[in-house]
């Protein structure tokens, strides 16, 4: 079984609507992140969450927001979709202890169309 | 300011020639350094990472990478490549003081040939 899972895993919307990405994770790890990938851009970070009650900005956050339901999930929601939010959105997970050295472990992807 | 370049971003090569991915990075703080691999319509997944000590670092499936630190240098290296190493490769810089943030390079693509 997968450690970190996404659902959708793709998703066709229009302008306007409003769509959530989901991410679970079987790892027990507390730091979970959202990136999205553009080709030629690599990957950028949208937030992040060192644990349920803690949870940041990062790089490009302007027109999402994320929920840390618990531990294990965490989804990110676009209120109001535009095209240039097309993209494959990344869910990842990383283990707290000895601080930054860790590694992350991600989801499968999720791309999204917005039309 | 923390930024990563990928010099290259496509990568072709022969199936059993050496390759090398490069990357440079700046930081004013110091820094672990990451090599990701992207297979086709997956997640990405470590090579391997530099924390501290030794500079060549040893990773999964044959990879190396060297860290030179008077070049700010992290170049990811394999010596004879096979088909299935065709993926594109990302280097990632988490600086280790001040706050998280890690950065991406733009990622090269490396394309096996037979």
């Amino acid at each position: 079984d997968a450690d970190v899972t996404q659902t959708p895993r793709n998703r066709i919307t229009k302008t306007g609507k409003r769509i959530m990405l989901e991410c679970s994770q079987t790892k027990g790890h507390d730091r979970m992140y959202w990136y999205r990938q553009d080709p030629g851009l690599g990957l950028r970070l949208i937030y992040y969450s060192f644990d349920v009650k803690d949870i940041n900005k990062g790089e490009i956050s302007d027109g999402y927001s994320v929920s840390r339901q618990a531990q294990a999930k965490f989804s990110l929601s676009l209120e109001s979709a535009i095209p240039n939010q097309t993209a494959l959105y990344f869910c990842a997970t990383s283990d707290r202890d000895r601080g930054y050295r860790n590694e992350q472990f991600f989801g499968p992807g999720t791309r999204l169309t917005v039309l | 300011a923390q930024s990563v370049t990928q010099l290259d971003s496509q990568v072709p090569v022969f199936e059993e020639a050496p390759v090398e991915l490069r990357c440079n990075y700046s930081s004013s703080v110091s820094v672990y350094l990451f090599w990701y691999v992207q297979y086709p319509n997956q997640g990405l997944q470590l090579l391997l990472k530099y924390l501290s000590g030794s500079t060549l670092v040893k990773g999964i499936n044959g990879f190396e990478a060297e860290f030179n630190k008077s070049q700010t240098s992290f170049h990811l290296r394999k010596p004879s490549v096979h088909i299935s190493d065709t993926a594109e490769y990302f280097c990632a810089v988490t600086r280790n003081t001040g706050g998280f943030k890690t950065i991406f390079g733009a990622g090269t693509r490396l394309f096996v040939k037979a």
